[in-house]
């Protein structure tokens, strides 16, 4: 079965410090990607960054990157240097080949002056 | 450019009532979608459209049906509301799935 596990419903970090939100998954799958969104109070959903299943190289995107681990099937989500604007909720999804989506239940940051 | 649009913003339904949600990009995308959010959940994905012309169901498509009408609108109908079905509906499009999804704003769906 296709499957996103987020085990941290919430986690808080102070303000300039790293935090690590993370994300596995399950699928037998050989071509998949992965992804992580933020979506703010607002509501609206944010891209974040991407790992491919065959990409060697762990993503980075400014102060975020993504921990890929394919071995343990985890692609943990690393922030660095949090910001008052970085609370939100973060969500990792798994996109399968045939175009077949599945989210995460999310983790809800909150960062701390 | 507008991005991925949704219609409407807010809506209210009795149980047993139809609704079309409307949903349109401008990115010239092969790939769509339709999600549901429930409170405290993730997405779940309800319909996606690969390309123009197809149509696969997702995690949840009971009680929803779907159309790809061109390559820009994705349509998601509800023939036969019930209050499970109360959610934020969400639209997304994207390249393909190697690449981020774009979504609308959002669709608010109470069903009494």
């Amino acid at each position: 079965a296709q499957k996103i596990t987020q085990t941290q419903p919430g986690m808080f970090v102070q303000e300039k410090e790293a935090v690590t939100l993370d994300c596995t998954y399950d699928t037998s799958d050989p071509s998949y990607g992965l992804f992580w969104y933020k979506q703010p109070s607002s509501g609206e959903m944010i891209f974040l960054i991407y790992q491919g299943s065959y990409d060697q190289q762990n993503a980075t995107e400014g102060r975020y990157s993504l921990n890929f681990q394919k071995a343990r099937k985890s692609a943990n989500l690393v922030i660095s240097a949090s910001q008052l604007g970085d609370s939100a909720m973060y969500f990792c999804a798994m996109g399968l080949f045939n175009n077949d989506m599945r989210f995460g239940a999310g983790t809800r940051l909150t960062v701390k002056p | 450019n507008a991005g991925v649009t949704q219609t409407p913003k807010f809506q209210v339904l009795k149980t047993g009532q139809s609704m079309t949600l409307q949903c349109a990009q401008d990115m010239n995308h092969n790939s769509m979608y339709w999600y549901r959010q429930d409170p405290g959940m993730g997405l779940r994905l309800i319909y996606y459209s690969a390309s123009e012309g197809t149509t696969d169901k997702g995690e949840v498509p009971n009680g929803y049906n779907v159309s790809r009408l061109n390559k820009r609108e994705f349509s998601l109908r509800l023939e036969s509301a019930a209050p499970s079905q109360t959610s934020v509906y969400f639209c997304a499009s994207s390249r393909s799935v190697r690449h981020e999804q774009f979504f609308g704003p959002g669709t608010r769906l109470t069903v009494l």
